[in-house]
């Protein structure tokens, strides 16, 4: 089975600085990759997702995510945060069931950004 | 023009009680889910639905049974309400539900305290 983990629980960052969410997947063949953000109260917005081709995907709000599989990794990176980035990520990995049919997401913990004025 | 809605978005009720969760898309996606995120923020699916077929019932108490009236509608229904319950669910959509296509949009989640 799949599994997807965020090793960090809280990530402080001052306004302005660069940010890296880190995310690494565990499935047995090529997965279908996502970040999701979460604002207080909120549900679950798309930020990008990475089905194949090339490795480096942009999304929304500036962010984007490097696909590794030989580190099997799907880093989320931006280069400068905003305090209204502040939420919790999730990484996600999508994939078939061996019944086949339509498909859950496995998240990751979650990572919680704060920004730092 | 909210893509996936869901009611109520706060419910609170007692130990025991049945009650339901309403999901609505109006994206016209063929698969819909229903996650739920506990106390630490951990998201786990609990059910999808394809033209009208359960086709992942994840090892959720049977107490939960999801019910789709219709391919733009996935409501919960929760039997005998327990405190472990408590935890906000999430209703989602997808297109056809083949991986490639897998985008999932959310609702806004139904947050769920049982006293």
């Amino acid at each position: 089975a799949q599994s997807v983990t965020q090793p960090d629980i809280h990530i402080t960052v001052s306004e302005g600085a660069s940010l890296e969410l880190r995310c690494n997947y565990s499935y047995g063949a090529t997965p279908y990759l996502f970040w999701y953000v979460q604002s207080p109260g909120q549900g679950l917005q798309l930020l990008l997702k990475y089905f194949s081709g090339d490795t480096l995907v942009q999304g929304i709000k500036g962010f984007e995510a490097e696909f590794k599989r030989s580190q099997s990794s799907f880093n989320l990176r931006k280069p400068s945060v905003h305090w209204s980035d502040a939420a919790e990520y999730f990484c996600a990995v999508g994939a078939l069931y061996s019944g086949g049919g339509a498909d859950g997401l496995t998240f990751g913990k979650g990572t919680h950004l704060i920004i730092q004025p | 023009d909210t893509a996936v809605s869901q009611t109520p978005k706060y419910l609170v009720t007692q130990m025991g009680n049945d009650k339901s969760i309403k999901c609505e898309q109006n994206l016209g996606h063929d698969t819909m889910y229903w996650y739920k995120q506990d106390s630490k923020k951990f998201l786990k699916i609990m059910f999808s639905y394809n033209n009208k077929e359960l086709i992942i019932n994840e090892t959720v108490p049977n107490r939960f049974s999801p019910k789709s009236p219709d391919k733009a509608h996935l409501n919960l229904h929760i039997n005998s309400l327990e405190l472990g319950d408590s935890a906000v669910y999430f209703c989602a959509s997808s297109h056809t539900g083949q991986p490639q296509q897998e985008t999932q949009y959310f609702g806004p989640g139904t947050r769920l305290l049982v006293l």
